[in-house]
């Protein structure tokens, strides 16, 4: 079975500043999916980046990158400019690639604190 | 854009009754999911289903049942309820095609008190 760490229950950066959440995964599987989820206070989970693990180049969406590599089997978020609305809970989730509705599996989660 | 709705968003029940959440996945999507989130933890996958077949199945208690139907919508049907089972409940949907194929969008979640 995978499974995915969090090893940093919280976290916090100053605003405008940079931050980076890690996470690591176990798996024997080659063909997977990575995921950040974002929780804010609402409760809501919303998607942030997605990376394939058959892509070499590391996905980013606005202000929010990736540092995966495959071999070490780890699969970082960093955050630039700090926003105050990136307050969140964030987790860390890997899909299997095998077979159509295969699961999401979660990290314990990063709790990110946003300091003005 | 739409995006998956869940009903209702808040639900009180007394120990032992039945609930019935309702999940109306994103426009297209052929894939629903089920996850149960306790406080201060990480969502837990309960069940799937693909083109309204059952597709992974995670640790569903027995009392809880759940199924897609015709028009993509599930329902997760759950009796002989336990104080335990008080969380918030999440439905997500994909596609299996297209842009961003599997990836889950998850609705706002049904929040589940047991009493």
């Amino acid at each position: 079975a995978q499974t995915v760490t969090q090893s940093q229950p919280e976290m916090s950066v100053q605003e405008a500043e940079t931050v980076t959440l890690s996470c690591t995964y176990d798996t024997s599987e080659s063909d997977y999916y990575l995921f950040w989820y974002k929780q804010p206070p609402s409760r809501q989970m919303i998607l942030v980046i997605r990376q394939e693990a058959y892509k070499q180049q590391n996905a980013t969406e606005n202000r929010f990158s990736v540092n995966f590599q495959k071999a070490a089997k780890s699969f970082s978020l960093k955050i630039s400019d700090s926003q105050l609305g990136d307050a969140a809970m964030y987790f860390c989730a890997y899909r299997s690639e095998k077979t159509s509705g295969s699961r999401l599996t979660f990290g314990e989660g990063t709790q990110l604190t946003v300091n003005p | 854009a739409a995006g998956v709705i869940q009903s209702p968003r808040h639900l009180i029940k007394e120990k032992r009754e039945t609930a019935t959440l309702k999940c109306y996945p994103i426009p297209r999507h052929d894939t629903v999911y089920w996850y149960q989130q306790g406080p201060g933890q990480d969502p837990q996958f309960l069940i799937s289903f693909y083109e309204k077949m059952q597709s992974d199945k995670g640790s569903i208690p027995d009392r809880f049942s759940a199924q897609q139907f015709s028009d993509y919508h599930s329902e997760l049907n759950m009796s002989s309820l336990e104080l335990g089972d008080s969380a918030l409940y999440f439905c997500a949907s994909s596609r299996t095609s297209g842009a961003l194929p599997d990836t889950q969008y998850f609705g706002p979640g049904t929040r589940l008190t047991v009493l």
